[in-house]
Parts: structure tokens; sequence; C-alpha cells
């Protein structure tokens, strides 16, 4: 079945601090991997996206990383600010379908 | 580019009455739009996927009759919840998407928060 896990949860950190999110598919094969940032109360936005080839993306603080060998996904933020709080959700596209498998979503933080 | 817009952002009605939500790309054309539900501290759950012009095709365990969905231009599609009950309270999210030039990427709305009492 295909699954897409994210953990942990839930993350607390301090204004400036760097966080990583872990993501882990089983998803396979698999055309691209995203990760979203959705505030509360609000759609999902695009951070990164990476092929499966890829297995590193950049968008400004966010560095979302990627090992199709152990299957698993991370994102990395950097010098968090307040308006990172938000929930982080890993999406992936199985080959052959427009369909997305979301993952169950960390619920950042930032405290001042 | 890529925006998607939904209306109403939020919406509170009587059980038993229907609720109507638009969903529209603004500066493209959806061939294909998808339909999110919500429930608090969860992820997106796909209800149904349309196509403009088509039926919609729905995921299993949701009921096509209570959720009618329509597709009828490239760039608005609605979501009609039928006779709803506070279990039906959810955030509804919509997705579109423009095959010919913007491959499998889903542009999101901003979502709507149905309270049903």
């Amino acid at each position: 079945k295909n699954q897409v896990e994210q953990s942990p949860q839930s993350l607390i950190i301090l204004e400036g601090k760097n966080c990583t999110l872990q993501c882990n598919y089983t998803v396979s094969p698999f055309s691209n991997l995203r990760w979203y940032k959705q505030d509360t109360g609000r759609g999902p936005v695009s951070l990164t996206i990476m092929t499966f080839s890829e297995n590193t993306k950049s968008n400004g603080r966010y560095t979302a990383t990627l090992d199709a060998d152990t299957k698993q996904s991370s994102l990395h933020i950097t010098a968090s600010q307040l308006s990172d709080s938000a929930s982080y959700i890993c999406v992936v596209s199985p080959s052959g379908t427009y369909k997305y498998i979301f993952g169950t979503g960390t619920r950042l933080k930032v405290l001042a | 580019g890529a925006v998607v817009s939904q209306h109403p952002s939020r919406v509170i009605c009587k059980s038993g009455t229907s609720v109507k939500i638009e969903c529209r790309s603004l500066d493209f054309q959806a061939t294909t739009m998808f339909w999110y539900r919500q429930f608090p501290k969860q992820s997106l759950m796909l209800m149904a996927t349309s196509n403009e012009g088509s039926k919609a095709t729905y995921e299993q365990g949701v009921e096509k009759d209570k959720f009618l969905i329509n597709h009828a231009s490239l760039t608005l599609s609605t979501l009609t919840v039928t006779s709803a009950h506070p279990e039906d309270s959810s955030f509804y999210i919509c997705s579109a998407r423009d095959l010919p030039t913007g491959g499998s990427e889903q542009f999101f709305g901003p979502g709507t928060r149905l309270t049903v009492l």
C-alpha cells in the first residue's frame, strides 16, 4: 500500500534555530516528491518539487533532500522565523498517475 | 501565475440545508480539478476528481449524491454539499491542474471552512 509517513508529528523550536522534518514513503515507483507549507485555515503552498532523480532542492531557507534508495526525504529549515509556524506536508506522486499521496504532516511552532 | 480561488472562505449553515462551494482557476485553464476534505489535525483526503465536461470520479466511501460536483467550464468547479449535517463540518480544499502546460502540478485554493449547526 502506498503510504507517506512524516515525523515528528509536531515540533516546537525557538526563533532563529534550524530544524529538520522527515518523510518516509513506500510509494514506488514515483515521479515526484513535493513539500508543502500549510498555514492554519489556508490551502497548501508548494515549497519544493523533486523528481526521483534529484537529491536536493532549495527554496530560500528551505532545503529538501531525497534519498530514493532508502525512500526518505527531509525538509531542513534554516534560521527559523515566527512565520514558519505551520504544517508541513510531504506529498508523493506515484508514476503513471496524477494523484497525490499526502503525508501525515508535521506541525511546526516557532516561538519568540 | 497559477492562482486558484475559493468562495466562500467560510460558511455556517443549518443542518439539512445545502451549501455550494466554488473553485476557480484565475489565470489558467484547469482541465482537472480535485476536491479534498481536511479534518482538524489531519492531512488532506481526496474526495473526488473532476474533468471539465465529464462526470466526477469519486473516491471510495464518498457519497456522490451527497457531494455534487460540477465542472462545467475550464475555470470553474463547484462542490455542493446536500442536506448537510454536523459531521460534514470540515475544511474543504480544491486544487486545479492544467495538464497541457502544468503537467501533474496541482495548485491549491485557500480552502472553505464549513460549519453545520
